[in-house]
């Protein structure tokens, strides 16, 4: 299946300062989803923004998509040492048929947030 | 109860065992999943059922084995498994499918089975 890509692969953050992870994708998308995952633990939903939409926020989390780029960022504002995960971007490998039902994962990116 | 439940946390087996792997939601979703994580890597999938009824197979050998025994329970027969079988397997359940356009896409997942095998 297919993979996004998202950059950095890894990050390395004073405790206080702000992340930006970014997430590029190469389909047609009606949703794209950020996920959080403690190291060996089981994945955390943050969020999701549809394609009609061009920002959304969530307590410190900020998430933009641009369609045209095929792109999305997730921004993280004063990061603390508890926000030290992989996150992940995501989306439906289709809005139809069998691709609906699949949810593809992006590369993630690997935050330590130092204290 | 918004909680994705799976048991054991831990498994170590030989290559000659069986043994299962289980997935227990009460949320009502009718879409669960079955995904397979190596280190460092993102979630690949394996299996998806929609109404008890496998719906995605992603040629899994079939050393791995789904059952879905009612809208609640989510099974992962293991026989016969390799060493590069050794991963996170993470289950996942959601209200409506990925790509539905109506909302409530979103995946919950539950802690995972640490799978080792010898």
């Amino acid at each position: 299946s297919q993979q996004g890509e998202e950059d950095p692969q890894a990050l390395s953050i004073q405790e206080g300062e702000n992340a930006t992870m970014n997430c590029s994708y190469k389909t047609s998308i009606n949703n794209l989803q950020w996920y959080r995952q403690n190291s060996g633990r089981g994945l955390v939903h943050l969020i999701l923004i549809r394609s009609n939409e061009r920002e959304k926020h969530s307590g410190r989390l900020r998430v933009t998509l641009d369609t045209s780029k095929k792109s999305s960022s997730l921004l993280i504002t004063a990061s603390r040492a508890a926000d030290t995960a992989s996150y992940f971007c995501a989306h439906p490998h289709g809005n139809s048929g069998a691709g609906s039902y699949q949810l593809t994962f992006g590369k993630g990116t690997k935050l330590s947030v130092i204290p | 109860d918004t909680e994705v439940t799976q048991t054991p946390k831990h498994l170590v087996m030989g290559m000659t065992n069986k043994k299962s792997l289980k997935c227990e939601q009460h949320m009502g979703h009718r879409a669960m999943y079955w995904y397979k994580q190596k280190a460092k890597k993102p979630p690949e999938l394996m299996f998806v059922y929609s109404y008890e009824k496998l719906s995605i197979n992603e040629s899994v050998p079939s050393r791995f084995s789904p059952e879905c025994p009612n809208s609640s329970l989510l099974n992962l027969h293991l026989h016969a498994l390799q060493p590069e079988d050794s991963a996170l397997y993470l289950c996942a359940s959601s209200l409506r499918l990925a790509g539905a356009v109506s909302g409530d896409n979103e995946q919950f997942f539950g802690p995972g089975t640490r799978l080792t095998v010898l």
